[in-house]
């Protein structure tokens, strides 16, 4: 089984422009959640969707936002990029939400805002 | 205020020993943990978790503790390897019906052959 791809690996930007990134799911698996990790936060989390649904959110400002295709695959949009935004971004997708869900990781767009 | 920490950043154990990995959290909410294992360039891997109806969860060479009243838990890797050196990060969450964990800043474990 293929497992969670995410595309573009590696991502160049400048302030005030937006991005788009891709992330497909494991075959099956209808929740995708999003990370950031940077060096100085960790891990932190953005937002989950669900069949379609944005399911839980953090605390992130509105110019990160996200959707889900009926395939599952998710995409994330931030628009007007600032520099503090260059950071790893992860997908995660698991089968379905709840209590001993396991979530598997794919491996990250490290995006750069110069 | 870090709602889970992970007071060292570093580890460094010999092979064959125990390593512990400790994390404390801060919201009582919390009532489902997990840890995960990273190495440079991958996304993290999912490697053992407890809900907060237990106090310990065994899985191979790795054993979690959870202690609900001093809010917290660790991981024990028994015997370490060389192929065990990797970022761990703690994970919790008070969401049954999502993924909304929060994270700790993860601790980086040397196994030394």
């Amino acid at each position: 089984k293929a497992g969670v791809t995410q595309t573009p690996r590696y991502l160049i930007k400048t302030r005030g422009q937006q991005v788009t990134l891709s992330c497909s799911p494991i075959s099956g698996h209808r929740s995708v959640s999003w990370y950031q990790q940077t060096p100085g936060q960790g891990l932190q989390f953005l937002f989950e969707y669900f069949s379609e649904t944005q399911r839980n959110k953090g605390n992130f400002p509105g110019r990160f936002s996200g959707r889900q295709f009926s395939n599952s695959r998710s995409e994330m949009n931030v628009s007007t990029l600032e520099l503090g935004d260059s950071a790893l971004y992860l997908c995660a997708s698991s089968a379905t939400s709840g209590v001993y869900n396991e979530q598997f990781f794919g491996p990250g767009t490290r995006l750069t805002v110069l | 205020d870090q709602q889970v920490k992970q007071n060292s950043p570093s580890l460094s154990v010999q092979e064959g020993r125990i390593s512990i990995l400790n994390c404390d959290y801060t919201n009582s909410m919390f009532d489902y943990f997990l840890w995960y294992k990273k190495y440079p360039a991958e996304g993290p891997t999912f490697l053992i978790s407890i809900s907060s109806i237990k106090d310990k969860n065994e899985d191979g060479r790795f054993t979690v503790f959870l202690n609900k009243s001093a809010k917290h838990l660790s991981l024990h890797i028994v015997p370490s390897q060389p192929g065990d050196s990797a970022v761990y990060f703690c994970a919790a969450s008070d969401d049954n019906y999502g993924q909304n964990f929060v994270f700790g800043p993860g601790t980086r474990l040397s196994v030394l052959p």
